[in-house]
């Protein structure tokens, strides 16, 4: 699986966008991009995932871009629940999941 | 909403026991998975099961073994517990297909087990 650089950690503000970027340029053709978030004391939350069009949900956007070497998980109004270790992650559909350093996001008032 | 369960959330053992942690879901799925997570380590996956009574080592299967007997139940087992094995154990499920959830996983709330 196609190793992901992502920042340690980032702030954002309460009820302002959060785009986290990840850096993931070894991507394979048959590989997905996941991001999974860990709030303090739970197991890890699925967000969202996506192959090469851009996806949205409930919980985040995803932005992939056109070569798929990087993307964006986009929490569009952040709120202080939303404190996390946000994982990306990149795997071909049937492998096992395999969890980085992840970044660090605080959602400040 | 699919629901992993783990047993207990915390635990004290003492060295040299043998300890249980259980952990159920109630949604069917096929694939079942123990990760122990270390500050900065990550997550580590230390076995898997794709299937009543079949099981595959992950990264880390040293000093563990696991059983699945039903579909629902996934249990990981410290043979002998060291003051290594201290650490948060977290058991996900997963389906397969396409009518499952995207694919993706789904965590219990963790067991944070304390070998003294």
């Amino acid at each position: 699986d196609a190793k992901t650089t992502q920042p340690p950690s980032m702030d954002c503000a309460e009820g302002r966008a959060a785009n986290l970027p990840c850096n993931h340029s070894t991507i394979s053709g048959n590989e997905y991009v996941y991001w999974y978030r860990q709030i303090h004391s739970q197991g890890p939350q699925y967000i969202i995932h996506g192959l090469k069009n851009n996806e949205t949900n409930e919980m985040a956007s995803l932005i992939i871009t056109e070569d798929r070497k990087s993307s964006t998980l986009i929490l569009p109004h952040a709120t202080l629940r939303d404190t996390a270790v946000y994982y990306c992650i990149v795997k071909a559909a049937g492998n096992k999941l395999t969890f980085g350093g992840g970044t660090r996001v605080l959602v400040k008032p | 909403d699919v629901k992993v369960t783990q047993s207990s959330r915390y635990l004290v053992k003492r060295t040299g026991e043998k300890v249980f942690l259980e952990c159920v879901q109630d949604m069917d799925h096929e694939n079942m998975f123990w990760y122990r997570q270390d500050p900065g380590l990550g997550l580590r996956l230390i076995y898997f099961s794709y299937d009543v009574k079949m099981k595959e080592k992950g990264d880390i299967p040293e000093g563990y073994s696991v059983s699945r007997e039903k579909k629902e139940r996934f249990s990981l087992i410290l043979e002998s517990a060291s003051t290594n094995q201290t650490s948060m154990y977290l058991c996900a499920s997963r389906g397969t297909g396409r009518f499952h959830f995207n694919y993706g996983y789904t965590f219990g709330s963790g067991t944070r087990l304390t070998v003294v």
